[in-house]
């Protein structure tokens, strides 16, 4: 009964530093989606993704980088990192009819 | 494009108390999903509960309802016995009808923040 996994929960980058955050779902969604959420503030959409091998952007993409070669799989990579990626990230998932279920966060410190 | 609105910022309560949540939005379409979810201070999103518009009954799950008013695109949560563990942020959230060729991104509101009084 996972639903959305998403890894690391903490992650401190210096600047220039790259990663990608981890997002997995076990509920066959097509649909997955990551956000941000800045303190004080409610989510943005950073990209989306319809199915395995189709992306989109979101409101907020720049700086950021996406891949789906799986149903269950949406990692999100940060290149560069800068100090205005610090937030809270929040992956998504959800089938043609339903709500999205989000995984717990994963919280980013860029210094 | 679809637009969610939450005019009260804060909200307070006592505990054993009820209280309603607003929200509105705007839309031109027919077929739609609304939903209600709370962030707690651990900051984990948690679906409180969706209406279909279609449905013209009122959701509920446990002490929490809504009262869906499609004409006047009204969508208010009603917390009822509230309890210490209800106190979040709360959003309010718009999703089209996939079906009906409509985007399958939600559109949130900006957040009730709600504080529970012992």
């Amino acid at each position: 009964n996972a639903g959305v996994t998403q890894t690391p929960k903490f992650r401190i980058l210096k600047i220039g530093q790259s990663m990608t955050l981890q997002c997995a779902q076990d509920m066959n969604h097509n649909y997955m989606y990551w956000y941000r959420q800045d303190p004080g503030m409610g989510l943005k959409l950073i990209y989306y993704s319809v199915g395995a091998g189709i992306t989109d952007k979101g409101e907020v993409p720049n700086g950021y980088n996406v891949s789906r070669s799986t149903t269950e799989d949406f990692p999100l990579r940060l290149e560069l990192a800068a100090p205005s990626q610090t937030s809270v990230y929040f992956c998504a998932s959800s089938n043609f009819v339903g709500a999205q279920y989000f995984g717990a966060g994963t919280r980013l410190s860029v210094l | 494009a679809q637009t969610v609105t939450q005019s009260q910022p804060e909200m307070s309560v006592q505990e054993a108390e009820t209280v309603t949540l607003s929200c509105t939005y705007d839309t031109s379409e027919s077929d739609y999903y609304l939903f209600w979810y709370k962030q707690p201070p651990s900051r984990q999103m948690i679906l409180v509960i969706r209406q279909e518009a279609y449905k013209q009954q009122n959701a509920t799950e446990n002490r929490f309802s809504v009262n869906f008013q499609k004409a006047a695109k009204s969508f208010s949560l009603k917390i009822s016995d509230s309890q210490l563990g209800d106190a979040a942020m709360y959003f309010c959230a718009y999703r089209s009808d996939i079906t009906q060729g409509g985007s399958e991104k939600l559109v949130f509101g900006k957040g009730t923040k709600l504080t529970v009084n012992p």
